[in-house]
This record gives structure tokens, C-alpha cells and sequence, in this order.
């Protein structure tokens, strides 16, 4: 099966530094990755799809300065939050497309990020 | 973002009895509608998915029922465990409404299930 590792799975910071979260399929080769916002019991919202070796494209409303996504290579995309703010507070989960999961998409476990 | 509408917000059953989810979309040109099963902290699962070929699909306690004329879709789960206690999400997806060839996820706004014991 596809699995993609997600790190870290909580990380508490200080308003105004900034985080990265790493997302990493083991065993396939992920040529798209997503990710989602996802606030406390709603539902997922997409922030970005990012291509290997290309830019990311963003959703409407999603600040890209703010919210870095790097896909540097067919198995890891990050996601770097600058200058974090309490209100960027929320569960970050990425998905990457490939390999043999059912339904050719394959989540990371998310990471709970606290901006205090 | 296309739209997916879903109800109810949450949801307790008994142990063994029927859990019913319900999704609505308005978009025809979605043409792959997965169901995820999401537990707390962890990222979500997918579950089973229909394409609108099919009114029907089955996998063990799982059916997803598809009304194409209705754009209507549902989850039953059958004999309901406390296990299946957990946050599902219906989705919509299609190839061309998506950046590339890689499908965007639409997602409902979840049910929170309870089976209680």
C-alpha cells in the first residue's frame, strides 16, 4: 500500500517565527501533493495542489507568501508557515497522488499546529 | 470551490443499527464521489467510492447508494460498531475541474458518528 508520512504531528510556536511541515510518500513516487486547512470539526479546505519541480497553485483567498509549498522532488512537499499568527492555528493535512492506495490518493496523519 | 452538501452534522446510533449519511452536489461534471472515515487527530481514510455508472456499490458493512438523477449520494453503514465512532466526509471530485490532471477533492462538511455500545 501508499503511505505518506507527515511531520511533525504537533508543533507549538511563538507568533511571528515560522514552521514547516514535511510531507513524505515512503514507497511511491507522488507527482501532486495537497494540502488541506482543516479547523475543529469542519471540514477540509484545500489551500494548495503543488506539481514536482513546479509552482504551487493556490486557492483563492490562500496567501502564498505566507504559506510556502515546496515540491522539490517526487517524495517530499513541505509547507512553511511564516510569521505565524494565533489565527493560522489550525490542523494542516497534506495528500499526495500515486501509488497503489485505494482511490489513488493517500493522506498524511496532519499536523496540529498551535501559534501562541 | 464547488459545492458538496452534507447531512446531518452528527449522528448516534446504537450498536447494530443503521448509520445513514447523505451528500448533494450540484455540479454534473463531478464524476467520482469517494466517502473518508477521519479519527480524531489522524488524517482521513479512504473508506469506498462510487462512480455515477452504478446506483449502487457495496463493500462489506459499507453502501454508498448514488442517485444520479437527484445528484444525491449516501453512506450506509450497516450494523453500526462503536469502532466505526468517527468523523466521515462524503467528497466530489472530477478531472476537469481540477488544475492538471491530478482530481481536487471537494469535501462535504462532515458527520460526526457516535455508535454507542
Amino acid at each position: 500500500g501508499a503511505v505518506v508520512s507527515q511531520h511533525p504531528s504537533r508543533v507549538i510556536c511563538k507568533s511571528g517565527t515560522s514552521v514547516k511541515i514535511e510531507c513524505r510518500s515512503l514507497d511511491f513516487q507522488a507527482t501532486t501533493m495537497f494540502w488541506y486547512r482543516q479547523f475543529p470539526k469542519k471540514s477540509l479546505m484545500l489551500m494548495a495542489t503543488s506539481n514536482e519541480g513546479s509552482k504551487a497553485t493556490y486557492e483563492q483567498g490562500v496567501e502564498k507568501d505566507k504559506f510556502l509549498i515546496n515540491h522539490a522532488s517526487l517524495t517530499l512537499s513541505t509547507l512553511t508557515v511564516t510569521s505565524a499568527h494565533p489565527e493560522d492555528s489550525s490542523f494542516y493535512i497534506c495528500s499526495a497522488k500515486g501509488g497503489h492506495s485505494r482511490g489513488g490518493y493517500t493522506f498524511g496523519s496532519g499536523t496540529r499546529l498551535t501559534v501562541v | 470551490q464547488q459545492q458538496v452538501k452534507q447531512s446531518p452534522q452528527s449522528l448516534i446510533v446504537q450498536k447494530g443499527g443503521i448509520s445513514i449519511i447523505n451528500c448533494a452536489y450540484e455540479n454534473t461534471a463531478f464524476d467520482y464521489f469517494p466517502w473518508y472515515q477521519q479519527f480524531p487527530g489522524k488524517g482521513p481514510a479512504l473508506l469506498i467510492a462510487i462512480r455515477p455508472d452504478v446506483s449502487e456499490k457495496k463493500e462489506g458493512r459499507f453502501t454508498i447508494s448514488f442517485n444520479k438523477s437527484a445528484k444525491q449520494f449516501s453512506l450506509h453503514i450497516m450494523d453500526s460498531q462503536p469502532g466505526d465512532s468517527a468523523t466521515y466526509f462524503c467528497a466530489a471530485s472530477s478531472v476537469s475541474l481540477s488544475s492538471g490532471s491530478a482530481r481536487q477533492l471537494t469535501f462535504g462538511s462532515g458527520t460526526q458518528l457516535t455508535v454507542l455500545p
